[in-house]
């Protein structure tokens, strides 16, 4: 019964070359996120689709992309990975419904890796 | 833009005892407050959350309190116990996303 799931739990690539991480969801919901989480550190949120609508935060590389093909799938793309993108990249998803604000439902990680 | 302080960076505490993590945060428009436990390589998990026209929510032995004058909140954990050891997250949100506090690492010694 996974909701939010993440495919691959572990990504190897080499340096520079292009990678795409994927996320889908069982929950129908409207808005899906892409954090980054280095460790002991909090997530951040690169950014965010709320339907077909892409939201980036201003501090976002240009190295990351995403695309949203339908409501239940969202990739990663990381154009170049560089040594310092190797972290944890958690999916997540909510039901933004007017103003109302709700919980955000996290998938169970990628964790990329950079040689 | 959003900031959210929490404090403290690590908390150790005796098996049983009270466990307390407070956040600041600084845009006053918001209006959702949720904590998150992570376990070691697992993902975020919900373990309660408040709105801004709450001021305190209680949950078996877990509480946050809201004072939104002060800009401050926090998360009580009761009679704690050891798979109560994980890194916890505040975070605060206003419209579709939301920022997370720097985390605290809790450890429950037997």
């Amino acid at each position: 019964d996974a909701m939010v799931i993440q495919n691959p739990r572990y990504q190897v690539t080499q340096f520079g070359k292009p990678v795409t991480l994927s996320c889908s969801q069982t929950l129908n919901h409207n808005v899906m996120y892409w954090y980054q989480q280095k460790s002991s550190q909090a997530p951040k949120l690169l950014f965010h689709y709320y339907d077909k609508d892409f939201n980036n935060e201003a501090d976002t590389p240009d190295n990351f992309q995403s695309r949203r093909p339908n409501t239940s799938f969202c990739f990663l793309d990381i154009r170049s990975p560089g040594l310092g993108d190797a972290a944890m990249y958690l999916c997540a998803t909510s039901r933004r419904s007017g103003g109302s604000y709700n919980e955000q439902f996290f998938g169970p990680g990628t964790r990329l890796t950079v040689l | 833009g959003e900031n959210v302080e929490q404090h403290p960076s690590t908390l150790s505490v005796q098996e049983g005892d009270s466990a307390v993590i407070k956040c600041t945060y600084s845009d006053s428009a918001s209006n959702y407050f949720p904590w998150y436990k992570q376990e070691l390589g697992k993902r975020p998990q919900l373990i309660i959350d408040i709105r801004s026209n709450v001021g305190e929510k209680k949950d078996q032995r877990i509480a946050v309190t809201l004072n939104k004058t002060a800009k401050h909140f926090s998360l009580h954990i009761t009679e704690t116990q050891p798979e109560d050891s994980a890194v916890y997250f505040c975070a605060a949100g206003g419209t579709y996303k939301y920022i997370f506090g720097t985390g605290t690492r809790l450890k429950v010694l037997a």
